[in-house]
């Protein structure tokens, strides 16, 4: 059971333009969302975070939407860059429970 | 502060040998979590420690264990080695309570011929 979806496995975008990343998942007892990118052999670096009590949290180039009631969450960045190439997982807990992944969108910006 | 740091970083095992990871958490980071991740899947979650303590286990079967010290390092240990045991694992800590961030190694690179 796949509670935390990322159903585009792989998204290209301009530089310069927004990047839109998606994000859904199934279980409503989630309160916490994370942002991950990965580059080829390396360790996910975390982005950016959002609590269910809040709907957007920013930082710098990066925003983080939650839409609760559609179970749903979007990172937006903009401008892109060609240092955005890479896997993003968005990632989502309750409590003390595991941090639940989702399976990755390979985002390439195209100069 | 240093970041989370994993030892070996690449790794070379044949079928049926056992293999030992090693991460060492961030300064003042209790708990540390352990991932597997291979070609087309996203992170699967094995177990988690804290306080020397298992607080959290993933689907994967006994084979994979692992333990956590004092010093909040922590060992994770693969017995009777497959070949679809191939994978980077990835090691994470974070302070300890609900809400904090998880801060990941580099990952160790393990292939079994």
């Amino acid at each position: 059971d796949q509670q935390v979806k990322q159903n585009s496995p792989s998204l290209s975008v301009q530089e310069g333009r927004i990047s839109i990343l998606n994000c859904d998942y199934t279980n409503s007892m989630f309160d916490y969302f994370l942002w991950y990118k990965k580059y080829p052999a390396e360790g996910p670096t975390f982005l950016i975070s959002i609590s269910s009590i809040k709907d957007k949290n920013e930082d710098g180039r990066f925003t983080v939407f939650l839409n609760k009631s559609a179970k749903h969450l979007s990172l937006h960045i903009v401008p892109s860059q060609p240092g955005d190439s890479a896997v993003y997982f968005c990632a989502a807990n309750f409590g003390n429970e595991k941090l639940t992944f989702g399976t990755g969108t390979r985002l390439t910006i195209i100069p | 502060k240093a970041g989370v740091t994993q030892t070996p970083r690449y790794l070379i095992k044949t079928r049926g040998q056992q293999v030992t990871l090693s991460c060492s958490p961030i300064s003042g980071h209790r708990s540390v979590s352990w991932y597997q991740q291979t070609p087309g899947q996203g992170l699967q979650f094995l177990f988690e420690y804290f306080s020397e303590t298992q607080r959290n286990k993933g689907n994967f079967p006994g084979r994979f264990s692992g333990r956590q010290f004092s010093n909040s390092r922590s060992e994770m240990n693969v017995s009777t080695l497959e070949l679809g045991d191939s994978a980077l694992y990835l090691c994470a800590s974070k302070v300890g309570g609900p809400s904090d961030t998880q801060y990941f190694g580099p990952g160790t690179r393990l292939t079994v011929l």
